[in-house]
């Protein structure tokens, strides 16, 4: 079945430190990818999205690349706030009957200190 | 617009208490789901819905029950509650054409 993997966590930078969270997944056909975040206290929100291969997502600073040839989407983002100290989690749309469905990595839990 | 809103924000229960978790959107959309949301787990797709008055099994379904007689509402039901299904529950819309979601702010349950 379809399933998506994310790098442990949780992960510690300091302010304007180089961000990395690493997700790879399984699916079959050509799935739309996703990473949503959760602030402390609420609940999910998109962060970015790619829905083909070698397209890349973008938002706040965050940027991600749909890469087939690996089946990853790893987050980055060039330089943390402390603004940014939340949980991400990575997640996959398989489309087909699926449509609509999505699923989702563990999270991995960021926290950036000034 | 609010959204997603979710009710209660809260709750404690005892082993074989029931209750029911009220989600609603103001957004117009088709679809909507249940999730559940565990430390290590991610989030888990409880039951779904296409449309007022469908519903269907995710992932875990076991243990709970669904119904939408409006298109606003969605309800998650737990007949006899247990200490597995503490957990943080989150309600879930979006349209029948767009792949996004959007999430509202969770219930936190915990069942004694």
């Amino acid at each position: 079945g379809d399933s998506v993997t994310q790098m442990e966590g949780p992960v510690t930078l300091s302010e304007e430190a180089f961000l990395t969270i690493n997700c790879t997944y399984t699916a079959t056909g050509y799935p739309s990818l996703f990473w949503y975040v959760q602030y402390p206290g609420e609940g999910l929100q998109l962060l970015l999205k790619a829905t083909k291969a070698d397209d890349k997502g973008s938002n706040k600073g965050f940027e991600a690349t749909y890469r087939k040839e690996t089946t990853s989407f790893h987050l980055e983002k060039g330089s943390v706030q402390v603004s940014d100290s939340a949980v991400y989690f990575c997640a996959l749309n398989a489309g087909g009957t699926s449509y609509g469905k999505l699923t989702f990595g563990q999270g991995t839990i960021l926290t950036v200190h000034p | 617009n609010a959204g997603v809103t979710q009710t209660p924000k809260f709750r404690v229960l005892k082993t074989g208490q029931s209750m029911t978790l009220l989600c609603a959107q103001d957004m117009n959309h088709e679809y909507m789901y249940w999730y559940r949301q565990d430390p290590g787990m991610g989030l888990r797709l409880i039951h779904y819905s296409v449309g007022e008055g469908t519903t269907a099994k995710g992932e875990v379904p076991d243990g709970y029950n669904v119904s939408r007689l409006k298109k606003q509402n969605f309800l998650l039901g737990l007949e006899s509650a247990a200490p597995s299904q503490t957990s943080v529950y989150f309600c879930a819309s979006s349209r029948w054409d767009q792949e996004t979601q959007y999430f509202g702010p969770g219930t936190r349950l915990l069942v004694l």
